[in-house]
């Protein structure tokens, strides 16, 4: 029971490339969520979805897309990487109140 | 203005002493508050939560809520150096799984 899985842990990428973080749960949880973490901001909704098939933009959405075909899956897309969208990247899956968070991928773009 | 404030800390403590942490919050329609911890590059897990207003206790940990101050609170008490950990708190509507956090205060428990 793996929980919440996101991958990479790390990546670098170049300003304009674009690249899809990976996140899987084997919780059966309708409700899944991405979000950024940076020093002193705390975790920033970035897309959520209550199930598959839908998806909505949270607090930052922009620059980011997402899409949600299977309950597990819910893959998050850079469309074209700023050196703003260097964080900190956080899959999340919760039953009301407790959040299962995965590992996080540490995202730089130089 | 952020609708749930938290100061970022760092709050540096002697080990045994009492941490006190706190949030405020702007959206009089959370009803629920939680507690998480994250300890340094890992995700943040649940450590406690709270519905509506009041106290509740879970061993070392009491977490308070007063919703007519929009304030809520963690204590930890006889502090270890396995508490030194980043603190974020967080709040739900009453419907939806939707959680808005705190920015998290650093706490260091020191030996």
């Amino acid at each position: 029971n793996a929980g919440v899985t996101q991958t990479p842990k790390f990546q670098v990428l170049k300003t304009g490339q674009s690249m899809t973080l990976q996140c899987a749960q084997d919780m059966n949880h309708e409700y899944m969520s991405w979000y950024r973490q940076d020093p002193g901001m705390g975790l920033r909704l970035i897309h959520y979805s209550v199930g598959a098939g839908i998806t909505d933009q949270g607090e930052v959405p922009n620059g980011y897309n997402v899409s949600r075909s299977t309950t597990e899956d819910f893959p998050l897309r850079l469309l074209s990487a700023a050196p703003s969208q260097t964080s900190v990247y956080f899959c999340a899956t919760n039953m009301n109140t407790e959040a299962f968070f995965g590992q996080g991928t540490r995202l730089t773009v130089v | 203005q952020k609708e749930v404030e938290q100061d970022p800390g760092p709050l540096s403590v002697p080990e045994g002493a009492i941490v006190s942490l706190n949030c405020t919050y702007s959206n009089s329609a959370f009803q629920y508050f939680m507690w998480y911890r994250q300890y340094s590059r890992k995700g943040p897990e649940l450590l406690m939560y709270t519905y509506s207003s009041g106290n509740k206790e879970d061993g070392r940990f009491t977490a308070q809520v007063d919703k007519s101050s929009k304030y809520i609170s963690l204590f930890i008490r006889d502090s270890q150096p396995s508490d030194s950990a980043t603190y974020l708190c967080a709040m739900k509507k009453a419907a939806g799984n939707k959680l808005t956090f705190g920015g998290g205060t650093r706490v260091l428990v020191k030996p």
